[in-house]
């Protein structure tokens, strides 16, 4: 019974390129929320997307991020032109059909550097 | 959701019982209290949640007061491996407003010492 899985698990990335994180959520589960954690900071939540619908992404920058569920496959939230500032560790979750009464469960995170 | 307020540290002796308190004082009728930690540099894990009962599981116990006010997280052997932030949460069980959210706060450093 497999977590929440994130890859790649640390990411370097040059100022200006383009940076994708994957998450596939635990079995069965439909709902993905991903949260970033800048450095000595608390989690923030970023988005939350059901398959191939984002439900609520008041979290998000308003540019260059973006994120996706398709109905095949896994969740992907891409970062384009990245700059320092993303410099970051990125977690996603997953919960069952019903998000509202049930555990959210966390993969181990993706850590962004932008160098 | 409602706030919380943890204490910032705590120390507990290896094998010893440690009592992790939250207050949430404004907590409404219907909202759950949930607990996660974070281990270095890993993702936060789910540890248990409750409503008005004490509720336990292998990891750990919750205690709820009966005005709901406050709670505590009991490990009840602490190891060298439950070191981490702990985080209290307030979370409303309705489906309307953006209550999927988990909104952390600071949460409580626990160590656990040899």
């Amino acid at each position: 019974n497999a977590g929440v899985m994130q890859n790649p698990r640390h990411l370097v990335r040059r100022r200006g390129q383009e940076a994708r994180l994957r998450c596939s959520p635990m079995k069965g589960h439909s709902h993905v929320y991903w949260y970033r954690q800048l450095p000595e900071e608390g989690l923030k939540f970023m988005v939350y997307l059901q398959k191939e619908n984002i439900i609520d992404e008041s979290g998000m920058p308003k540019e260059r991020f973006s994120a996706e569920f398709p109905k095949e496959g896994p969740s992907i939230l891409r970062i384009q032109q990245v700059v320092r500032g993303d410099s970051a560790a990125y977690f996603c979750a997953s919960s069952l059909d019903r998000p509202y009464n049930t555990e959210a469960f966390f993969g181990q995170g993706t850590r962004l550097t932008v160098v | 959701d409602a706030k919380t307020t943890q204490p910032t540290s705590m120390d507990c002796a290896e094998g010893r019982a440690a009592n992790l308190p939250c207050n949430h004082s404004t907590i409404s009728g219907n909202e759950y209290v949930y607990w996660y930690r974070q281990i270095h540099s890993q993702g936060p894990q789910y540890i248990i949640h409750g409503l008005k009962n004490n509720e336990t599981n292998e990891m750990a116990s919750l205690i709820i007061t009966e005005d709901r006010k406050s709670s505590t997280l009991i490990l009840p052997h602490a190891t060298l491996r439950d070191t981490a932030v702990y985080y209290c949460i307030v979370r409303s069980p309705n489906s309307g407003g953006s209550n999927y959210k988990l909104t952390f706060g600071k949460g409580t450093l626990l160590t656990v010492n040899p």
